[in-house]
């Protein structure tokens, strides 16, 4: 059971927008930073979005993500098959000094 | 950009000690504020955070894993490394050694996140 709670999968057609959501409680991301990771089939995470809405130089601006309260969003518009992947949100914990993630939701375009 | 490589062998017998080293290429470990994170996954799962270490040697650890893991930092030869003692089964995973950024906003408020992974190693601990 994950500390973070996100939907298992999401699907939709390519050009299409879908939403990731990730909830928490107060002690990670009611009052910590959250990051989002993709991780395409048999390869390692990548950083997708930083500090709830950061993206890294090179990550296109069809993600984004947002955050209200103990729940953060991402986004993904225009939807390829390549985008196809795991999608993992991971905070800091300060009840328990730990960096969570949530489950895991795999997006598939259909 | 740094680059990350995990190795370290890919079967462990129960009870004994999985040991995996991360060699950093790409610039200096102790360029920087950074932390150095093992994570790891069991196959068809989710990532589960194992621990860090800073090079000044301060760590944090998995509660849930805390009694059996040693996170080191050799700066001389850009390398940390990883030791989670007494392994069963459900240690089996692929292990991740990944550098993390970290900030401190105040009123307790951080950000965690972590900009460059290693491809990953699978262990599998069996007889």
């Amino acid at each position: 059971q994950s500390v973070l709670t996100q939907p298992p999968s999401v699907s939709a057609a390519p050009g299409q927008t879908v939403t990731i959501s990730c909830s928490g409680s107060s002690s990670n991301i009611g009052i910590n930073y959250v990051s989002w990771y993709q991780q395409l089939p048999g390869t390692a995470p990548k950083l997708l979005i930083y500090d709830n809405n950061k993206r890294p130089s090179g990550i296109p601006d069809r993600f984004s993500g947002s955050k209200s309260g103990t729940s953060v969003t991402l986004g993904i518009t225009g939807l390829q098959t390549g985008d196809e992947a795991d999608y993992y949100c991971g905070t800091w914990d300060n009840s328990l000094s730990a960096e969570v993630f949530g489950g895991g939701t795999k997006l598939t375009v259909l | 950009q740094v680059q990350l490589q995990e190795s370290g062998p890919g079967l462990v017998k129960p009870s004994q000690t999985l040991s995996l080293t991360c060699t950093v290429s790409g610039g200096p470990m102790y360029s920087g504020t950074y932390y150095w994170n093992w994570i790891r996954q069991p196959a068809g799962k989710g990532l589960e955070w194992i621990g860090r270490a800073y090079i000044s040697g301060s760590t944090n650890y998995n509660p849930s894993l805390k009694s059996r893991v040693t996170i080191s930092v050799d700066t001389s030869k850009n390398q940390f490394s990883l030791k989670l003692s007494s392994v069963t089964a459900a240690d089996t995973a692929v292990y991740y050694c990944a550098r993390g950024y970290p900030s401190y906003y105040g009123a307790g408020s951080y950000s965690f996140y972590f900009e460059d992974w290693g491809q990953g190693t699978l262990v599998t601990v069996s007889s």
